[in-house]
C-alpha cells in the first residue's frame, strides 16, 4: 500500500533553472496538497485542488504553479527558481469533508536544495 | 488568517515521564486539531486528533485535550519511551463560511522531543 508518494527525494538546482516535483496517490483522494517545511519550522501550505481540475492557492503560492489533471497526480512546478525557495517540499492527501476534516496522509517529502 | 503557536520548542524527558505539548490557536472557528509526529527523514504521521464537539481523546498511550473558551489544546504522552523521540506538531483547520473547510491546515512551529533512557 503505496500511500503518497513523491518523488525526486533529493534535487539540487541552480537559480533560474525550473524543475516539477511529483506527487502521487493511490487512494483515491479528492483533496490533495503541497506544504513547504523550512528549517526549525512547521509546514506552510502553498497550494490544495479539491479534485481534478480545481486548485487554489495556500499561504505561501508565490514562484509556484500547479495543475491536477488526474485524481491520482498532483504535481508542483517552480519556474524561476530563488535560494528561498530552498526548502523541504512534502504532498499530502484526504478524503473529501465536506464539512467534517479527514486526515491528511503524507509522504516522505522533496529536499530541495537553490544554489 | 488562522494562527497556531505551539510550545515548548524543545522537551527532554526521561524515558517513562509524561511529556505535554500546548498549542493556541487564534480563530475561534476552528473545528478539527490533528497531532503530527515526524520522524528524520520521513513525512508527518497522523498520532491523534480532535474536534471541536470533544473536550478529550485518549489512545493508549496518548490522550489530547481541548480547551475551545481559552483556545488552547494539549497533547499527553505518558509513560515515554525512547521510540517517542521525533519532532511533534499541531494544526488547526478553520471551517469556510459555507462549512467547507477543504481540510486546510495550519501548523505550529514544532516541538523536538527527546526521551533519554
Amino acid at each position: 500500500n503505496a500511500g503518497v508518494t513523491q518523488t525526486p527525494k533529493f534535487r539540487i538546482l541552480k537559480i533560474g533553472q525550473s524543475m516539477t516535483l511529483q506527487c502521487t496517490q493511490d487512494m483515491n483522494h479528492n483533496y490533495m496538497y503541497w506544504y513547504r517545511q523550512d528549517p526549525g519550522m512547521g509546514l506552510k501550505l502553498i497550494y490544495y485542488s479539491v479534485g481534478a481540475g480545481i486548485t487554489d492557492k495556500g499561504e505561501v503560492p508565490n514562484g509556484y504553479n500547479v495543475s491536477r489533471s488526474t485524481t491520482e497526480d498532483f504535481p508542483l512546478r517552480l519556474e524561476l527558481a530563488a535560494p528561498s525557495q530552498t526548502s523541504v517540499y512534502f504532498c499530502a492527501s484526504s478524503g473529501a469533508s465536506g464539512t467534517r476534516n479527514q486526515p491528511q496522509h503524507f509522504g516522505d517529502g522533496t529536499r530541495l536544495s537553490i544554489l | 488568517g488562522e494562527n497556531v503557536e505551539q510550545h515548548p520548542s524543545t522537551l527532554s524527558v526521561q524515558e517513562g515521564d509524561s511529556a505535554v505539548i500546548k498549542c493556541t490557536y487564534s480563530d475561534s472557528a476552528s473545528n478539527y486539531f490533528p497531532w503530527y509526529k515526524q520522524e528524520l527523514g520521513k513525512g508527518p504521521q497522523l498520532i491523534i486528533d480532535i474536534r471541536s464537539n470533544v473536550g478529550e481523546k485518549k489512545d493508549q498511550r496518548i490522550a489530547v485535550t481541548l480547551n475551545k473558551t481559552a483556545k488552547h489544546f494539549s497533547l499527553h504522552i505518558t509513560e515515554t519511551q525512547p521510540e517517542d523521540s521525533a519532532v511533534y506538531f499541531c494544526a488547526a483547520s478553520l471551517a469556510n463560511a459555507g462549512g467547507t473547510s477543504y481540510g486546510k491546515l495550519t501548523f505550529g512551529q514544532g516541538t523536538i522531543l527527546t526521551v533519554h533512557p
